[in-house]
């Protein structure tokens, strides 16, 4: 069994401002992880993939995670928010295969000018 | 042109009527997958097929059935509608070899009256 655990629904910053969204995982297996971003009436857009590599794993638009085993965490940090990052971002744990993916319930971050 | 196209976009319908949504894609990939989304809830998995001959149901597949017509083309239908079915659909595809590493379609807005 796999859930996936985004800490924070709703998350406010300031632009130019460190930008942390927080998800902790369980998993059965070693697990893949994803963070997918979705902008206001769009698909869901990969930003960054750990997959049993690297534990710090760079994703597009200046995004990065880093995988902690013994805190069962990915977090998904940036240095310095930028208006274009205000979306929807969802956490997602791997058991293996696509149809063991697991989503978890979103973090909205609103970026403040 | 987008690589996963869903048509409608928006649809309203009413209680009782069958709808079907359309997914097709360009990308080549075997995999294909419905999902849907609810606000608080994060992604649900209704249906999934890895190639045309394979059909799998998800984590939600009561009242909705599929077709994969084509490697290209797989569609979601909903026999009856009723207004828990009303929801944000949305079609993704993936290679065979990197599993969770999805592609979404931009989704279609159902509302069932």
């Amino acid at each position: 069994a796999q859930s996936v655990t985004q800490l924070d629904s709703h998350v406010s910053v300031s632009e130019g401002t460190p930008v942390l969204l927080r998800c902790n995982y369980s998993s059965s297996y070693s697990p893949s992880l994803f963070w997918y971003v979705q902008h206001p009436n769009k698909g869901l857009q990969l930003l960054l993939k750990y997959t049993s590599a690297a534990t710090l794993v760079k994703g597009i638009n200046g995004f990065e995670a880093e995988f902690k085993k013994s805190e069962t965490s990915f977090h998904l940090t940036k240095p310095s928010a930028h208006m274009s990052d205000a979306a929807e971002y969802f956490c997602v744990v791997s058991g293996g295969s696509a149809r063991q993916l697991t989503f978890g319930s979103g973090t909205q971050l609103t970026v403040l000018p | 042109d987008a690589d996963v196209t869903q048509t409608p976009r928006n649809r309203i319908t009413k209680t009782g009527k069958r709808i079907m949504l359309e997914c097709s894609q360009t990308k080549g990939h075997d995999r294909m997958y419905w999902y849907r989304q609810d606000p608080g809830l994060g992604l649900r998995l209704i249906y999934y097929s890895f190639d045309v001959k394979d059909i799998n149901k998800g984590e939600i597949s009561d009242g909705y059935s599929v077709s994969r017509q084509a490697q290209a083309k797989f569609s979601l239908s909903l026999e009856s509608a009723i207004p828990n079915q009303t929801a944000l659909y949305f079609c993704a595809t993936s290679g065979t070899t990197r599993a969770g590493e999805l592609f979404f379609g931009e989704g279609s807005r159902l509302t069932v009256l």
